[in-house]
């Protein structure tokens, strides 16, 4: 089975300041990883994925994500913080042996508070 | 959210009633996924389906009912078997189906049992 763990519920940050939302992965097999974003009563946006090749992924607004097998992590980061990336993030697996069924399996999700 | 609309945006439902979500895309997206979100909880999977009269079951399907009679859509019924059904439903869909593929989301439909 595939599971996520995003070990923090809550990160809060300054504005301008680097921030990291950390999240771990546990899957059979080669993983494809997701990044999304909530904001209030909306769907999920997606900002970012890693399916094969350079570790570094870049995506939207600004975020980055970095592929570490040998920690079984794919942390997001973003250089410079803003007020308006305050929203909950969500990491998300697939793949495996057997391509997760398809399925992506989510974490339970990190709110992001960046503050002035 | 584009391409993907859900209705109503909030549904209340009287206890032992079935009620039916509305997933429309006009991506022409073949996979389409409903998922549940509670808080603290993340996304649960529900239903999916790759492609038009196919569907597959997901991890807390029970109490829950699909359909794909369409490409472009795929409503999701919580019948009164579902004991806990207050919650925050997300439609999704994505290109094709395989997890390596993104998905797309629609603004959801909070649905609370009176």
């Amino acid at each position: 089975a595939q599971s996520v763990a995003q070990p923090e519920d809550q990160v809060n940050v300054a504005e301008g300041n680097p921030l990291t939302v950390k999240c771990t992965y546990s899957v059979s097999g080669n993983p494809y990883l997701f990044w999304y974003v909530q904001y209030p009563n909306r769907g999920l946006q997606f900002l970012l994925k890693y399916i094969t090749g350079d570790n570094l992924v870049k995506g939207s607004y600004g975020f980055e994500a970095e592929f570490n097998k040998s920690q079984t992590s794919f942390h997001l980061k973003k250089p410079s913080a803003l007020v308006s990336d305050s929203a909950l993030y969500f990491c998300a697996v697939g793949g495996g042996l057997t391509g997760g069924g398809n399925k992506l399996t989510f974490g339970t999700g990190t709110q992001l508070k960046v503050e002035l | 959210d584009g391409g993907i609309t859900q209705s109503p945006k909030y549904l209340f439902r009287k206890e032992g009633q079935n009620v039916t979500l509305s997933c429309e895309q006009n991506l022409n997206h073949d996979a389409m996924y409903w998922y549940r979100q509670d808080p603290g909880q993340g996304l649960r999977l529900i239903y999916y389906s790759q492609i038009v009269n196919d569907f597959q079951k997901g991890d807390i399907a029970e109490g829950y009912s699909v359909s794909r009679e369409k490409k472009e859509s795929f409503p999701l019924t919580v019948t009164s078997a579902q004991k806990n059904p207050t919650a925050f439903y997300l439609c999704a869909s994505s290109i094709r189906g395989g997890s390596y593929n993104e998905q797309f989301f629609g603004p959801g439909t909070r649905l609370t049992v009176l």
